[in-house]
């Protein structure tokens, strides 16, 4: 079954502290996966895609196959990067998207 | 370009109610895709549209249902109201292809309460 697993409901980090945030999938083929970030009374909105290899607000993150993980990467923290976000998984194009159950990101000065 | 659009925010229904929700794609999209959202969860797939025909479909009963019109707006039907029906119900639309994913535009969301 596809599935996408966010082990953190909560990561509480000081402003230019490293951030992780994991992400495992489970899907026999190919995935794209992509993270979704919500910030404070925003909709959900698009942070990056794994194929497009991108570097976004900073943030970067790589398809792992072998460990079925696309962990979102910040060197440095800052307190606008608070928010929830969200790993999801699509499969056979389309855009259908299956979501993980969102990591909250707390930066605090 | 409009963005997407959901009406209406926020919905209070009875048990065994039905209830219609709308979204207005962003302008040139294909395909839209309806998510429930549960207090505390990710977005979980509904159904999506693609062209106005049905493209796939998650793991929700057939009371779920949907249309997508030709200018692109779309409907989710809900019969037969449960109490766990309540959650945030988004809508988000894309110009998509067979095989391939882009970027997934979304809507603010509908809140829907069952009581």
């Amino acid at each position: 079954a596809q599935r996408v697993t966010q082990p953190e409901k909560l990561l509480s980090v000081f402003k230019g502290a490293p951030v992780e945030l994991k992400c495992n999938y489970s899907y026999s083929g190919s995935p794209e996966l992509f993270w979704y970030v919500q910030y404070s009374r925003q909709r959900l909105q698009l942070l990056l895609r794994h194929i497009s290899r991108e570097s976004i607000k900073g943030f970067t993150a790589d398809l792992n196959k072998g460990e079925t993980s696309f962990h979102l990467k910040k060197p440095f923290a800052q307190e606008e990067d608070s928010a929830m976000y969200y790993c999801a998984l699509s499969s056979g194009g389309y855009n259908k998207l299956i979501f993980g159950a969102g990591t909250r990101l707390a930066v605090h000065p | 370009e409009t963005g997407v659009t959901q009406s209406p925010t926020h919905l209070i229904k009875t048990r065994g109610q039905q209830v219609t929700l709308r979204c207005s794609s962003q302008s040139g999209h294909n395909t839209v895709s309806w998510y429930q959202q549960a207090l505390g969860q990710g977005p979980q797939f509904i159904f999506q549209y693609y062209r106005e025909e049905e493209n796939g479909r998650g793991n929700f009963p057939p009371r779920f249902s949907g249309l997508q019109f030709p200018n692109y707006s779309s409907e989710l039907n809900v019969n037969a109201l449960e109490l766990d029906d309540s959650a945030l119900y988004l809508c988000a639309s894309s110009l998509a292809a067979p095989g391939e994913s882009t970027e997934a535009f979304f809507g603010q969301g509908t809140r829907l309460t069952v009581v």
